[in-house]
């Protein structure tokens, strides 16, 4: 156990809608990144925020937003969802903002139908 | 050119091989070496990460960086069953960046 813990495991929804995918990440870490990992993609840097800050970004759509809140938990959101955003979405942790070192929850897997 | 690359396998070998997973990057500026373990159904989990080139060694498994090549390699002595997994590179600068990684390599040791 990572210490992470994400929220939904599963999630069906349909084309058009919008999820919200939550994490909490190990006590203590400052750091929270979200990852994407889909079978043709791999696992793809969506963004990262450090105790509340967004700090980087990756190639997260622009249908896509997340934010960090005071106690440190975050969630992703995705609107106006599309087949091909059926994935794994990953949440990690981090104590530092510039580290390798990172700490994976299960995922939420989403799948848009 | 992707700044990762990773042949994805699958690889399949008898227990008690060596293993061999290999990474090449593109970016010099990457200093730190990071090797990841997913298991099907999990999140990954850091196995082990070396700075700049060189080997470095844990239990069964070692890392070994080249950066005059831009290589990475990540060896696994004495495979088991338990070692079957997908095992991802993710190499990072020194400065402030996010962590890439690489597409995995999926491998599977039979008894």
């Amino acid at each position: 156990d990572s210490g992470v813990t994400q929220t939904p495991k599963h999630l069906i929804t349909a084309t058009g809608q919008r999820v919200t995918l939550r994490c909490s990440p190990r006590s203590g870490d400052l750091s929270v990144y979200w990852y994407q990992q889909s079978l043709d993609q791999g696992l793809q840097f969506l963004i990262q925020y450090y105790n509340g800050e967004e700090r980087a970004k990756g190639n997260i759509l622009e249908r896509f937003s997340a934010q960090q809140f005071p106690d440190l938990h975050s969630e992703l959101n995705l609107s106006s969802l599309e087949l091909g955003d059926s994935a794994l979405y990953f949440c990690a942790s981090s104590v530092g903002e510039n580290t390798g070192e990172l700490f994976f929850g299960e995922g939420s897997r989403l799948t848009v139908l | 050119q992707k700044e990762v690359e990773q042949d994805p396998g699958p690889l399949s070998v008898p227990e008690g091989a060596i293993v061999s997973l290999n990474c090449t990057y593109s970016n010099s500026a990457f200093q730190y070496f990071m090797w990841y373990r997913q298991y099907s159904r999990k999140g990954p989990e850091l196995l082990m990460y070396t700075y700049s080139s060189g080997n470095k060694e844990d239990g069964r498994f070692t890392a070994q960086v080249d950066k005059s090549s831009k290589y990475i390699s990540l060896f696994i002595r004495d495979s088991q069953p338990s070692d079957s997994a997908t095992y991802l590179c993710a190499p990072l600068s020194g400065g402030y960046n996010k962590l890439i990684f690489g597409a995995g390599t999926r491998l599977a040791v039979h008894p």
